[in-house]
């Protein structure tokens, strides 16, 4: 069965800092994987995904087959990056997305 | 473009009452879907729909039903509402960017059922 694990419900840090918010995931065919974000008060929104291994306000994330996950990065972490992050699961062809519990990022200044 | 437009954003409900959560996108995206978030357990995909006339069921559909008669409009029912029920619902809709799909939430709703 597909899964996403984040291990971390909250992760704490102070500005400045490096910051890895872990995401594991279980699926035997080729997957499409997300980060989403939820900024307080705002809409849930892509951050990044795997396939255009990019990065977005600092962050990147690696997809690492071998080890099933998608953790994401940032080497100096700003307060404005407080938030709520989900890693996310696409079924390639299915349009099926499988979100974990998600990882209460908190900044500190 | 308003994006993903979803109605009513809160409301409150008694055991047993019915009522159906609206979700409309402008976007012409082909595929929707409601997610119910809840806390420590992330979104849970209750039904989606890959065009107007197709819908299909996610991880948690017992208690909800969905339509899809047109492409903007994917409105999530709840026949008989349960405590169990109560949650913070999503709606989203999707297109594919380099391949990839890409998910455009709501705003969401939050339901509490009495």
């Amino acid at each position: 069965a597909q899964r996403v694990t984040q291990p971390e419900k909250l992760l704490s840090v102070f500005k400045g800092a490096p910051v890895e918010l872990k995401c594991n995931y279980s699926y035997s065919g080729s997957p499409e994987l997300f980060w989403y974000v939820q900024y307080s008060r705002q809409r849930l929104q892509l951050l990044l995904r795997h396939i255009s291994r990019e990065s977005i306000k600092g962050f990147t994330a690696d997809l690492n087959k071998g080890e099933t996950s998608f953790h994401l990065k940032k080497p100096f972490a700003q307060e404005e990056d407080s938030a709520m992050y989900y890693c996310a699961l696409g079924l390639a062809g299915f349009n099926k997305f499988y979100f974990g519990s998600g990882t209460k990022l908190n900044v500190k200044p | 473009n308003a994006g993903v437009t979803q109605t009513p954003k809160f409301q409150v409900l008694k055991t047993g009452q019915s009522m159906t959560l609206q979700c409309a996108q402008d976007m012409n995206h082909e595929y929707m879907s409601w997610y119910r978030q809840d806390p420590g357990m992330g979104l849970r995909l209750i039904h989606y729909s890959v065009g107007a006339g197709i819908t299909d069921q996610g991880e948690v559909p017992n208690g909800y039903n969905v339509s899809r008669s047109t492409t903007e409009d994917f409105p999530l029912r709840l026949l008989s509402a349960a405590p169990s029920q109560t949650s913070v619902y999503f709606c989203a809709s999707s297109y594919k960017v380099s391949g990839a799909n890409v998910l455009t939430f709501g705003a969401g709703s939050r339901l509490t059922v009495l």
